[in-house]
């Protein structure tokens, strides 16, 4: 399989617990983004990645929220300190330059 | 005023009609345009790229119109399997897309 792989699927977690996530993207793409997702709306930036270096973060990220691309290659989100607001479809997507986006599946949070 | 916006819908079409999505988008200096499709608790994927010079695909074709700032999609001969939540994407400052909330599409039998 040759697409974005995001790990894992669905997470449920208690509020306060800290969660990662995990995002593969296509090989040959050296753009990779994050976005968040609630029901009903588009998807939100939360911050880019053009190899390993995070050239944007959105303001939308607290600093609750760390997002690494350590070799240029996979990418982690971490959420500490979970809310209940939280709560959404974090969706990794990769690009090569601007074209347009290959999304991963996403990983469905639930802070309980 | 949002970046971008979208009719969120419902629209209701027959199997077999034709309807279209209008999105329109706030900044001038934008040069990437985007149609994304998105399922009930699926990632979007991509539809297809707007161009200037409009852009078809099938039963599927798009148009932007820079003078008045908006994009379009048509959708012939529309499927069942056509319904969907579809996403009008944007390029906007450093590097960043900005995505309309979507419109959602029936097709009904």
């Amino acid at each position: 399989d040759t697409g974005v792989s995001q790990d894992p699927r669905h997470k449920i977690t208690k509020r306060g617990q800290n969660v990662t996530f995990r995002c593969d993207p296509i090989s040959e793409h050296n753009r990779l983004y994050w976005y968040r997702q609630t029901l009903g709306q588009g998807p939100e930036f939360l911050t880019y990645f053009q190899n390993e270096a995070q050239l944007e973060k959105s303001r939308l990220l607290s600093d609750r929220f760390s997002a690494e691309r350590p070799k240029g290659s996979f990418s982690t989100l971490e959420i500490q300190r979970t809310e209940q607001g939280d709560s959404a479809m974090y969706l990794c997507a990769s690009s090569r330059d601007t074209d347009g986006y290959t999304f991963g599946s996403g990983t469905r949070l639930t802070v309980v | 005023r949002k970046e971008v916006e979208q009719d969120p819908g419902p629209f209701n079409v027959p199997e077999g009609a034709t309807v279209a999505f209008n999105c329109t988008y706030s900044n001038s200096a934008s040069q990437s345009f985007f149609w994304y499709r998105q399922d009930c608790r699926k990632e979007p994927k991509l539809l297809m790229s707007v161009y200037s010079s409009g852009n078809e695909d099938g039963r599927f074709t798009a148009q932007l119109n820079r003078a008045s700032q908006y994009i379009s999609l048509l959708i012939r001969d529309s499927k069942l399997s056509d319904s969907a939540t579809y996403l009008c994407v944007v390029n906007g400052n450093n590097y960043q897309l900005i995505w309309g909330a979507g419109t959602k599409l029936i097709i009904k039998p």
